[in-house]
């Protein structure tokens, strides 16, 4: 199994802050990477997939790159409303695996 | 718009069989691949199964494997989740979750919480 790992587990930072998570697979997954966040209580939401390929109505502060085992997810200009745990989900192939999720703190 | 709705969650003694079901609209269901995925209390995200459009292919975690069975009913636009030998480590939230991209999930439902305990 593809093992997907997150890193950091938690972040704190100030409105206006540039904020990356890394996401890293255990071997080689091309692009086949998707991000979400997930606020408390709510269901996830889509924000990246294909590793670079914004979802409609998604923020552009939000913005993926990466490819084969390495991922990042930056945040340009850290709001409030993005305060929530985000996770990477790699779908090139099965078992489908997520990383184990870095919550995003506003300081 | 897309509306995906879970029913079926509820209280299951070790080792007993719930069966879970989405209910889809707003789209054309029989596109579309579908996700189980679950979140334990306070825990991250976990993929449970796939499904393929036909259904014939479907797809499971290690941990469910034997266990669950994933299915579909194209003309009732609905996803089924069988789920049998439950265990405590099966408490969970569960979604169902639209496919698109190849395995991204753009469209989630609320969730359904299934309570496995004596």
């Amino acid at each position: 199994d593809i093992q997907m790992t997150q890193s950091p587990s938690t972040l704190s930072a100030s409105v206006g802050d540039r904020v990356t998570i890394t996401c890293r697979a255990s071997q080689t997954i091309g692009g086949w990477l998707a991000w979400y966040q997930q606020k408390p209580g709510r269901a996830p939401n889509l924000l990246i997939s294909k590793a670079s390929t914004l979802e409609t109505e998604v923020p552009f502060r939000f913005s993926g790159s990466g490819f084969g085992t390495e991922f990042t997810l930056t945040i340009s200009g850290l709001q409030p409303d993005d305060s929530a745990s985000y996770y990477c989900q790699q779908y090139n192939s099965y078992p489908w695996t997520f990383g184990q999720g870095t919550k995003v703190e506003i300081k | 718009e897309v509306h995906l709705v879970e029913s079926g969650g509820g209280l299951v003694q070790p080792g007993g069989s719930l069966t879970l079901s989405c209910a889809a609209s707003g789209f054309t269901f029989s596109n579309y691949e579908m996700n189980w995925v679950r979140q334990a209390p306070g825990k991250g995200l976990e993929w449970v199964s796939h499904i393929r459009v036909s259904g014939t292919t479907v797809n499971y975690a290690d941990p469910v494997k034997g266990r669950f069975s994933i299915s579909r009913d194209n003309a009732r636009n609905s996803l089924y989740l069988q789920m049998n030998s439950l265990r405590a480590e099966d408490t969970a939230t569960y979604y169902c979750a639209r496919v698109s991209g190849g395995g991204s999930s753009d469209y989630w439902g609320q969730g359904t919480l299934v309570t496995v305990s004596s």
